[in-house]
């Protein structure tokens, strides 16, 4: 089955900065990939996605890239704020329909 | 977008006994799934929930100690039997769209 594993596990930034966390994927029937984040106590919101026929998708300050041969892709968040402090969960599937396999989670801090 | 209410919200049970976690999705939906995210971990998934046919169970995870119903394409219930303070997690519930899967509020269970 497939296989997820996310990196760092923790990340510490100044505001402003800019933060990357890396995702490989080891199956390559995998096409969906979804960044999840989850703030204390709440549920997973859905922040940006790709599909492997994309390179790079962007959303204001958040874009993801992807790597197909590789089988990895990143998050990139640029100009954090302290509001962007949570985990994130990176993940894959075959479709965004089907069941996803989830990496570890990167507990992300902004420092003021 | 899909709005997924999960009762209950939170419970403490103890060892040996059984709870019911009710997911219910405001829109008809083709795929339902049940995950489960212990204290400060990732999310697994336990099984997809199939209208009108048994649940797919995941590697570890067996009906006898989870058992699902999907009586309609709105509904669904996941039952942690026999529980033991291991099972102590959140439960989630999601459904998948075309386009994204929506998480619901999750259930935080507690065994004593």
């Amino acid at each position: 089955g497939e296989n997820v594993e996310q990196h760092p596990s923790t990340l510490s930034v100044q505001e402003g900065d800019s933060a990357v966390i890396k995702c490989t994927y080891s199956d390559s029937a995998s096409n969906y990939f979804p960044w999840y984040k989850q703030e204390l106590g709440k549920r997973p919101q859905l922040i940006i996605d790709i599909r492997s026929n994309v390179g790079e998708k962007k959303d204001q300050r958040i874009a993801v890239t992807l790597n197909k041969t590789a089988k990895h892709f990143s998050l990139h968040i640029t100009e954090t704020q302290p509001e962007d402090s949570a985990v994130y969960f990176c993940a894959a599937s075959e479709t965004s329909g089907s069941r996803l396999t989830f990496g570890e989670g990167t507990q992300l801090t902004v420092n003021p | 977008s899909a709005v997924i209410s999960q009762k209950p919200s939170r419970d403490i049970c103890q060892r040996g006994t059984s709870l019911t976690i009710q997911c219910q999705v405001d829109s008809q939906v083709t795929m339902m799934f049940w995950y489960r995210q212990q204290p400060g971990q990732s999310l697994t998934l336990i099984a997809t929930a199939n209208q009108g046919s048994e649940a797919t169970y995941e590697s570890g995870f067996v009906i006898d100690k989870f058992p699902i119903s999907r009586p309609n394409l709105t509904f669904s219930t996941l039952t942690v039997s026999n529980m033991s303070p291991e099972d102590s997690s959140i439960y989630l519930c999601s459904v998948s769209t075309p386009y994204e899967q929506y998480f619901g509020p999750g259930t935080r269970l507690t065994v004593t």
